[in-house]
């Protein structure tokens, strides 16, 4: 069954805690990317892939980071530095400049 | 379910309707353009894509047209359904860009009425 898949549907971070929310996918792209999505707002980019160890940040990527080791797997790690991190979080993955596929998403809330 | 956007523009049709999403897109050398909808708690669906070397596009009851002399983007769902509500957005994207970035629009939510 191909496609993308993200874990946890559901987290929540204590204050000054770092969590990693996972993105997985099996469709041989080559380019990942990392999406936060507030209320009343469309997505913005937070860090993207084109390449296995290479990433490029995207428009709001301050307090998060991330890693690309294998082709699969773009995880995401929330850091203590990210001040409003409750939101919904999107990964997605693409060959090349064609369409983005999106996984179900993550929601993340600060306790 | 959880709400995905609560200030957006909203569209009600009555249902077995036709409806008619609109964007405006704001990047001149944009050549390829989406429609993505997404349900509430879930992540963006695709829809419909198309190239700038077209006007028009249709799929399963759904068609895509572009002015690019205006820069306009409209979605158009025939015989509108209930499980057509949901958030639709519109995302563009410039191919000589080697950032693979898409510029998502802020979405339109669709209300279908019974």
């Amino acid at each position: 069954d191909g496609g993308i898949t993200q874990s946890p549907k559901y987290l929540f971070r204590k204050e000054g805690q770092n969590v990693t929310l996972s993105c997985e996918q099996n469709l041989n792209h080559d380019a990942m990317y990392w999406y936060r999505q507030d209320p009343g707002q469309g997505l913005r980019l937070i860090y993207y892939s084109q390449i296995v160890n290479d990433f490029q940040k995207g428009d709001i990527a301050e307090g998060y980071s991330v890693s690309r080791e294998k082709k699969e797997s773009f995880p995401l790690t929330v850091t203590s530095a990210q001040k409003n991190p409750t939101a919904f979080y999107l990964c997605a993955s693409s060959w090349g400049t064609d369409t983005q596929y999106f996984g179900p998403g993550t929601r993340l809330t600060v306790l | 379910g959880e709400s995905v956007g609560l200030h957006l523009p909203t569209l009600s049709v009555q249902e077995g309707d036709n409806s008619i999403i609109n964007c405006a897109y704001s990047n001149s050398a944009s050549d390829y353009f989406i429609w993505y909808k997404q349900e509430s708690g879930k992540g963006p669906q695709f829809i419909i894509d198309i190239r700038s070397n077209m006007d028009k596009r249709q799929g399963q009851r759904v068609t895509v047209l572009l002015n690019k002399t205006v820069k306009h983007l409209s979605l158009q769902i025939a015989a509108t359904q209930p499980g057509d509500s949901a958030v639709y957005f519109c995302a563009e994207n410039d191919s000589m860009d080697s950032s693979y970035k898409l510029i998502f629009g802020s979405g339109t939510r669709l209300l279908v009425r019974p």
